[in-house]
């Protein structure tokens, strides 16, 4: 048990499908972050949120849309994705934004036919 | 740009010895370095973190090495154990930087 639950654990979707992944920290945490986990590549950023403030888009594509609500729940709500968007959809928490270890759920595994 | 690589994609132990994965860093700015283990359909589990400031830290069964001469970190595993079969990221940040940036990984294999 990590403290951070993500659902689902895996999803299959059509590339005009609209789905969203959730994620929930019980850490008491005050950042969150989304993160893209290919194969043979390092984790990819995409977004962070502070106190439920987005503080960082890494030039994600406008298909992949967070929202924090509070600071214990994130989302990232997907729509006409593409199949390079099959990967593995990380979230993570930390106490602050800097200079803390970052907390990783497990994972959506996201498969785009 | 700015990069965080790894030696060896993989690497093979046998039970009971100790490992050492390495890790390079490019950024001199970088003064907090996290080890991470990933095991097959989890996330990445936090193991060991160091500051700047020190030069080693010590874990159950895991050390850290830092050397910012040659910007180099590794993590050494004691006696390991099949559990410890997994995929280790190093990840690098700096102070007032809310980002990670992650290397690709070394996959551990422990040999029965």
């Amino acid at each position: 048990e990590t403290g951070v639950t993500q659902t689902p654990r895996h999803l299959v979707m059509g590339m005009t499908n609209k789905k969203s992944l959730k994620c929930e920290q019980h850490l008491g945490h005050n950042a969150m972050y989304w993160y893209k986990q290919s194969a043979k590549k390092p984790l990819e950023l995409m977004f962070v949120y502070n106190f439920k403030e987005q503080t960082e888009n890494n030039s994600v594509p406008s298909r992949f849309s967070p929202e924090c609500p509070n600071s214990s729940h994130l989302f990232l709500h997907l729509h006409t994705l593409q199949p390079e968007d099959s990967a593995l959809y990380l979230c993570a928490s930390s106490p602050t934004g800097s200079n803390q270890p970052q907390h990783f759920g497990d994972g959506t595994r996201l498969s785009i036919l | 740009g700015e990069s965080v690589g790894l030696h060896l994609p993989t690497l093979s132990v046998q039970e009971g010895d100790n490992s050492i994965i390495n890790c390079a860093y490019s950024n001199s700015a970088s003064d907090y370095f996290i080890w991470y283990k990933q095991e097959s359909g989890k996330g990445p589990q936090f193991i060991i973190d160091i500051r700047s400031n020190m030069d080693k830290r010590q874990g159950q069964r895991v050390t850290v090495l830092l050397n910012k001469t040659v910007k180099h970190l590794s993590l050494q595993i004691a006696a390991t154990q099949p559990g410890d079969s997994a995929v280790y990221f190093c990840a690098e940040t700096f102070f007032g930087n809310e980002k990670l940036t992650f290397g690709t990984g070394t996959r551990l294999t422990i040999i029965p």
